[in-house]
């Protein structure tokens, strides 16, 4: 079954400190990655996708197939990335599209 | 460009009693989904529609969810009787195309059954 885990809750760094939010799946298909982001009173919004390999506010993230993973890094952490983090990944089946999110880990940037 | 809409955003009810909650995707957006997310959790998709048409609704409890999209537009999930584990955030989300689009995400009403 297709399964994603975010193993941290919760995550607390200083300010200028590197940050490293975890994500391992489970999918037996072509995964397709997916990092969302929840800032306080905000709506859920798209930070990244693995196929863009793009780097977004600062954050990269690279799919790892071997160790089927998926984590978030930035080398230099802002209060601003203060925020709810959410793994998912994109699964076929049965001629549909979806999405399947991890719980979330919450990144506190200290100051 | 407008995002996703949802109302209410907030929502107080009594256990077996009824709600519904109501969608408006971004202009042009031919697929929409509800999602289910209960606190310290994930969203977890409830029901998929392809304009006016399910796609997947393999996670919706349907004794008591139902869900539709009248004119491939707006849509209402309604929940009857409502329970106390219903207690959620429900988010609705668009996307341009049924594959491969992002995924845009409206605020979310939070549903508090007592």
């Amino acid at each position: 079954a297709q399964r994603v885990t975010q193993p941290e809750k919760l995550l607390s760094v200083f300010k200028g400190a590197p940050v490293e939010l975890k994500c391992n799946y489970s999918y037996s298909g072509s995964p397709e990655l997916f990092w969302y982001v929840q800032y306080s009173r905000q709506r859920l919004q798209l930070l990244l996708r693995h196929i863009s390999r793009e780097s977004i506010k600062g954050f990269t993230a690279d799919l790892n197939k071997g160790e089927t993973s998926f984590h978030l890094k930035k080398p230099f952490a802002q209060e601003e990335d203060s925020a709810m983090y959410y793994c998912a990944l994109r699964v076929t089946q049965g001629g549909s599209e979806k999405l399947v999110f991890g719980k979330g880990t919450k990144l506190t940037v200290n100051p | 460009e407008a995002g996703v809409a949802q109302s209410p955003r907030y929502k107080i009810i009594e256990k077996r009693q009824s709600v519904a909650f109501w969608c408006n995707p971004i202009s042009g957006h031919a697929t929409l989904y509800w999602y289910q997310q209960i606190l310290g959790q994930g969203p977890k998709l409830l029901i998929q529609f392809q304009n006016n048409g399910v796609v997947d609704d393999s996670q919706l409890p349907k004794d008591r969810f139902s869900a539709e999209r009248l004119k491939g537009v707006d849509s209402t999930l309604k929940i009857q009787p409502a329970k106390l584990e219903d207690s959620a955030v429900y988010l609705c989300a668009s996307s341009f195309r049924f594959s491969g689009s992002s995924q845009f995400f409206g605020p979310g009403t939070r549903l508090t059954v007592l």
